[in-house]
């Protein structure tokens, strides 16, 4: 079955430093990969993907992140944060192996972002 | 903007009842994707239709059911609700039916059961 799991419910960064955020998943398949982000009071939208093409992908915004098979990680990265990346963000694995576009989403990570 | 429409945006409504959330994909989006999103189960996946019929089922309750129509929209109805069925319920489409392709999420529509 598949699964993911994101490392930490919140993180704290200051603007202009990195930003790492932490997940590991479980699949019995070659599973895609998504981060999506949540604005408050917003829908989703997609950062990046992963579909077993190149291990880094990047993303908007100046996202990327690097699937480690090995690991079973996802994490997400950004060399600086902004202020504007304040928001909730998901780590997103397909149920692999079937012809669907269903989705298992992580608890998620809120990403605070101080001045 | 996404490109997906919900409505209604918010809805109030009593235990016992039954309401109708819609939903408009981007165009040209054959799948329509609902989700629920509350405090306690996260966000989760209810179910997928794909150029009208039912492609893919999650942990939906048999209290709800879909449907897509022949214009591509569809439609969430839930009935004889509960307190616990207040969530934010979310719509996505995209152009085909597999989980590589791009899902747009609509806005919502935040269900209040009192």
């Amino acid at each position: 079955a598949q699964s993911v799991t994101q490392l930490d419910s919140h993180v704290s960064v200051s603007e202009g430093t990195p930003v790492l955020l932490r997940c590991n998943y479980s699949s019995s398949y070659s599973p895609s990969l998504f981060w999506y982000v949540q604005h408050p009071n917003k829908g989703l939208q997609l950062l990046l993907k992963y579909t077993s093409a190149a291990t880094l992908v990047k993303g908007i915004n100046g996202f990327e992140a690097e699937f480690k098979k090995s690991e079973t990680s996802f994490h997400l990265t950004k060399p600086s944060a902004h202020m504007s990346d304040a928001a909730e963000y998901f780590c997103v694995v397909s149920v692999g192996g079937s012809n669907t576009g269903k989705l298992i989403f992580g608890q998620g990570t809120t990403l605070q972002v101080k001045p | 903007d996404s490109g997906v429409t919900q409505t209604p945006k918010h809805l109030i409504t009593a235990t016992g009842q039954r309401v109708t959330l819609r939903c408009s994909p981007r165009s040209g989006d054959l799948s329509v994707y609902w989700y629920q999103q509350s405090l306690d189960q996260g966000l989760q996946f209810l179910i997928q239709y794909y150029n009208g019929e039912e492609r893919a089922k999650g942990n939906i309750l048999e209290r709800f059911s879909a449907q897509q129509f022949p214009d591509l929209h569809s439609e969430l109805n839930l009935s004889s609700l509960e307190l616990g069925d207040s969530a934010l319920y979310f719509c996505a489409s995209s152009v085909g039916g597999y989980s590589s392709y791009e899902q747009y999420f609509g806005p919502g529509t935040r269900l209040t059961v009192t």
